[in-house]
């Protein structure tokens, strides 16, 4: 009974360098949603994904911040050249997509990256 | 100015108490919200909501969708509810969810 599985679980980067976020959503889900939370913040919506498109990409920010839901794979969340500020917890969520206005989202463990 | 408040900020109860924690928002919705996220940080889903009232063991979540209003209650509290419960409500229009700040709940043995 496999869930919303995220990896790594926890990424330290250096300043300039690359982070990739993993998300698998759970079997048979084709939509897949991206937040963030600050430290001491509350989520903030990210970007939707369904597969091999972007729904909504209206909370990410236009520079540096990339999202894609390839047919085969996880989705991932790219960040390039991450500063201290990008240093937060990213979870993913899944919905299966037929109903999707009242669908329950299934949360992944998050990862947790650090910007040294 | 967020779309969503949630009140207490924090709350702190004796075990066995019951407890009501409340979610305002201030847009029309097609479906609210209730999830829990424990210390260690991960996130559960306890209900959605688009109308009426959902219960599921010592939970209940009721919604007001004139009075744009939302209480998740828990009943004979135990200190393993401790954790952040946080409402998100999706809006008629658009795809993302709004979230509050959180509740933070602490119950003591």
């Amino acid at each position: 009974n496999a869930g919303v599985m995220q990896n790594p679980r926890h990424l330290v980067r250096r300043r300039g360098q690359e982070a990739r976020l993993r998300c698998s959503p759970v079997k048979g889900h084709s939509h897949v949603y991206w937040y963030r939370q600050l430290p001491e913040e509350g989520l903030k919506f990210m970007v939707y994904l369904q597969k091999e498109n972007i729904i909504d990409e209206s909370g990410m920010p236009k520079e540096r911040f990339s999202a894609e839901f390839p047919k085969e794979g996880p989705s991932i969340l790219r960040i390039q050249q991450v500063v201290r500020g990008d240093s937060a917890a990213y979870f993913c969520a899944s919905s299966p997509g037929f109903l999707i206005y009242q669908e329950t989202q299934y949360f992944g463990p998050g990862t947790r990256l650090l910007v040294l | 100015k967020n779309e969503v408040e949630q009140s207490p900020q924090n709350l702190t109860a004796q075990e066995g108490e019951f407890i009501t924690i409340n979610c305002s928002y201030s847009v029309g919705i097609s479906a609210l919200h209730w999830l829990q996220q424990h210390p260690g940080g991960g996130i559960v889903s306890l209900f959605m909501l688009s109308s009426g009232k959902k219960k599921h063991g010592r939970l209940i979540a009721t919604i007001n969708i004139q009075e744009k209003h939302s209480s998740l209650h828990i009943t004979a509290s135990h200190p393993r509810d401790s954790a952040v419960y946080i409402c998100a409500v999706r809006p008629n229009t658009g795809n993302q969810f709004y979230f509050g700040t959180g509740t933070s709940l602490t119950v003591i043995p």
